[in-house]
């Protein structure tokens, strides 16, 4: 079974500060992506990655950047945590572009305070 | 990304089947059509995708209309673990899931 884990389940940072979000994915999927849920959002794409040092912007990329060193690792970044972005942080993997499922972890809590 | 249109929410009786549907009437002729479900509390997975014939596995089954313009999503025998969301999403090629609201499966035992 494919296996996307991510670092944390819960997560509480000041304002301010630098988070990092890190997923890693055991299948060697070629493509990663972070999502945010908010309640009545659903669920928005931040960035993505088809291959290792490839990102491109999702739909709401201000304010986060990434990083994908490794195949299996990618990183979502919080330069300066503010509130708003207090939400649910999802990662995902797929095994390339195509007509391929996605295989999400089980989230990051994030709350800002 | 082509636009869908779904219940809001659909209510089911255990053991019953469900069919869950989906209208995608501005899907070009090389979208897939994706379903995702989010149980409570969890990450979204996988349930089924299909072109243009129907396609069946073992979480679920998927109408396609032969214009393409709408699906349905087919659980043959809910049960109370399939209470979710359910996501219908045309898919490009290569492109990026997008999510929509969903429908609330709301399953009564």
């Amino acid at each position: 079974d494919v296996k996307v884990t991510q670092s944390s389940r819960y997560l509480v940072k000041r304002t301010g500060e630098k988070v990092f979000l890190e997923c890693v994915q055991d299948m060697d999927h070629e493509n990663m992506f972070w999502y945010r849920q908010d309640p009545g959002l659903g669920l928005r794409l931040i960035y993505f990655s088809y291959d290792v040092k490839m990102k491109e912007k999702g739909d709401i990329p201000e304010g986060y950047s990434v990083s994908r060193e490794k195949k299996e690792r990618f990183s979502l970044i919080l330069e300066s945590a503010s509130t708003n972005q207090t939400s649910m942080y999802l990662c995902a993997s797929r095994r390339q572009i195509g007509a391929y499922e996605q295989y999400f972890g089980p989230g990051t809590r994030l709350t800002v305070t | 990304d082509a636009k869908t249109t779904q219940p809001n929410s659909m209510e089911s009786n255990e053991e019953e089947p469900v069919h869950l549907p989906c209208n995608h009437s501005t899907i070009s002729g090389t979208d897939y059509i994706h379903w995702y479900r989010q149980l409570p509390s969890q990450g979204p997975e996988y349930v089924i995708h299909g072109l243009t014939s129907n396609v069946n596995n073992r979480m679920a089954s998927l109408a396609i209309a032969e214009d393409r313009k709408s699906s349905t999503l087919i659980l043959h025998r809910a049960t109370l673990r399939d209470a979710a969301v359910y996501y219908c999403i045309p898919l490009e090629y290569g492109n990026k899931l997008v999510f929509g609201a969903g429908t609330i499966l709301r399953v009564k035992s």
